[in-house]
């Protein structure tokens, strides 16, 4: 079975800094896909980010970066300069054999001025 | 990419009655998936429902609870049947896209509130 963990129930930044929301996950496949989504306040759920198991270089999608260590088993989203507007949760989620996402509990960011 | 739409976006439902939530999506697809999120909760898969085929469900969740249906590639419906206040929830569709599932978006939410 799949397990995603996410430590950080909440995390602060300051604008402009960067920051890491830590993700680790348990699974004995060998094929696996891993995905950060950020939830605003307004509930709906936009899609940051997407590593493959198989990929060799690290993800990224503009100020957004997946530090993926395989032999750690983990998945970090790194934001670089952050913004007021990225005050969300954020959710890791593993995508299962059957294309389904086993998410984590999630994180909430909050950016300061 | 997808883009996915959903209603209701909210409502207010009175114990015991039911609701059925439509998800529309501008493009074929095989997968598709209902989740449910309860208030300060994670995500939690409900079924994946299939084209043609019965949907399949998650431990926990049952098919006279949560009947599915998936009439073409492009839309679903999600039914909660006899409402209670434990149902209050954000309801969401999601579609896998992209090759080997890379690439999955989701609706909007169905806010539900249950009183």
């Amino acid at each position: 079975a799949q397990k995603i963990t996410q430590t950080q129930p909440g995390m602060f930044v300051q604008e402009k800094e960067a920051v890491t929301l830590d993700c680790t996950y348990d699974t004995s496949d060998q094929s696996y896909g891993l995905f950060w989504y950020k939830q605003p306040s307004s509930g709906e759920m936009i899609f940051l980010i997407y590593q493959g198991s198989y990929d060799e270089q690290n993800a990224t999608e503009g100020r957004y970066s997946l530090n993926f260590q395989k032999a750690r088993k983990s998945a970090n989203l790194v934001i670089s300069a952050s913004q007021l507007g990225d005050s969300a949760m954020y959710f890791c989620a593993m995508r299962d054999t059957g294309y389904a996402l086993n998410f984590g509990k999630g994180t909430s960011l909050l950016v300061t001025p | 990419s997808a883009v996915i739409s959903q209603k209701p976006s909210r409502d207010i439902c009175q114990r015991g009655t039911s609701l059925t939530i439509q998800c529309q999506v501008d493009s074929q697809v095989t997968m598709m998936f209902w989740y449910r999120q309860q208030p300060g909760q994670s995500l939690t898969l409900i079924a994946t429902a299939n084209q043609g085929s019965e949907a399949t469900y998650e431990s926990g969740f049952v098919i006279d609870k949560f009947p599915i249906s998936r009439p073409n590639l492009t839309f679903s419906t999600l039914t909660v049947s006899n409402m209670s206040p434990e149902d209050s929830s954000i309801y969401l569709c999601s579609v896998t896209t992209g090759t080997g599932g890379n690439e999955q978006y989701f609706g909007p939410g169905t806010r539900l509130t249950v009183t």
